[in-house]
């Protein structure tokens, strides 16, 4: 099956400044590229997602770019807050038909005041 | 709407013991999913439905089995409950059924197996 590595797995930034998270996969087939939210205690929720036919979606302080050559997304958060602190997930889709999304095993980030 | 509800939030069972876990989505979704969250391995897909009536593996469904009981219902069964089994379990819906929209997760079931 499909393989997502995520890195890094924890992340510590100042308020305001930029984070980035990089997840690769493994199937060049996979054309579904979500990332997911969890804060503690909570239900991960989705943030943003691309498709392989684009190269970058932003949506206010949250960017996800999309490399299919080599196999590799980014989250880019700009001018971080407390409240961007959570666990984040990246995923992708299973190429096969089967109705399946593969699990990146997450970054903490921790927003320091 | 309630979105997706799932019950119990918490279970301790002993070793061999059996239980269900409920999820019910309002949102006439037509795929639902279980997943588990252990430590350090993100989420992990145990079975999944496609339609009422169908039901599918997911990466780590051994020791589980489901029921798609209606368009609004899933439910996750452990026979023989093991401490391998101790997780997180989320339940999710979504529109699609190629597994590319958006997923809505319930809140969590946290289960211990001592």
């Amino acid at each position: 099956g499909e393989n997502v590595e995520q890195h890094p797995s924890t992340l510590s930034v100042q308020e305001g400044d930029s984070a980035v998270i990089k997840c690769t996969y493994s199937d060049s087939a996979s054309n579904y590229f979500p990332w997911y939210k969890q804060e503690l205690g909570k239900r991960p929720q989705l943030i943003i997602d691309i498709r392989s036919n684009v190269g970058e979606k932003k949506d206010q302080r949250i960017a996800v770019t999309l490399n299919k050559t080599a196999k590799h997304f980014s989250l880019h958060i700009t001018e971080t807050q407390p409240e961007d602190s959570a666990v984040y997930f990246c995923a992708s889709s299973d190429s096969t038909g089967a109705n399946n999304l593969f699990f990146g095993t997450g970054t903490r980030l921790t927003v320091i005041p | 709407n309630a979105g997706v509800t799932q019950t119990p939030k918490f279970q301790v069972l002993k070793t061999g013991q059996s239980m269900t876990l409920q999820c019910a989505q309002d949102m006439n979704h037509n795929s639902m999913y279980w997943y588990r969250q252990d430590p350090g391995m993100g989420l992990r897909l145990i079975y999944y439905s496609a339609s009422e009536g169908t039901t599918d593996k997911g990466e780590v469904p051994n020791g589980y089995n489901v029921s798609r009981l209606n368009k609004r219902e899933f439910s996750l069964r452990l026979e023989s409950a093991a401490p391998s089994q101790t997780s997180v379990y989320f339940c999710a819906s979504s529109e699609s059924r190629r597994g590319t929209g958006e997923l809505f997760f319930g809140e969590g079931s946290r289960l211990t197996v001592l």
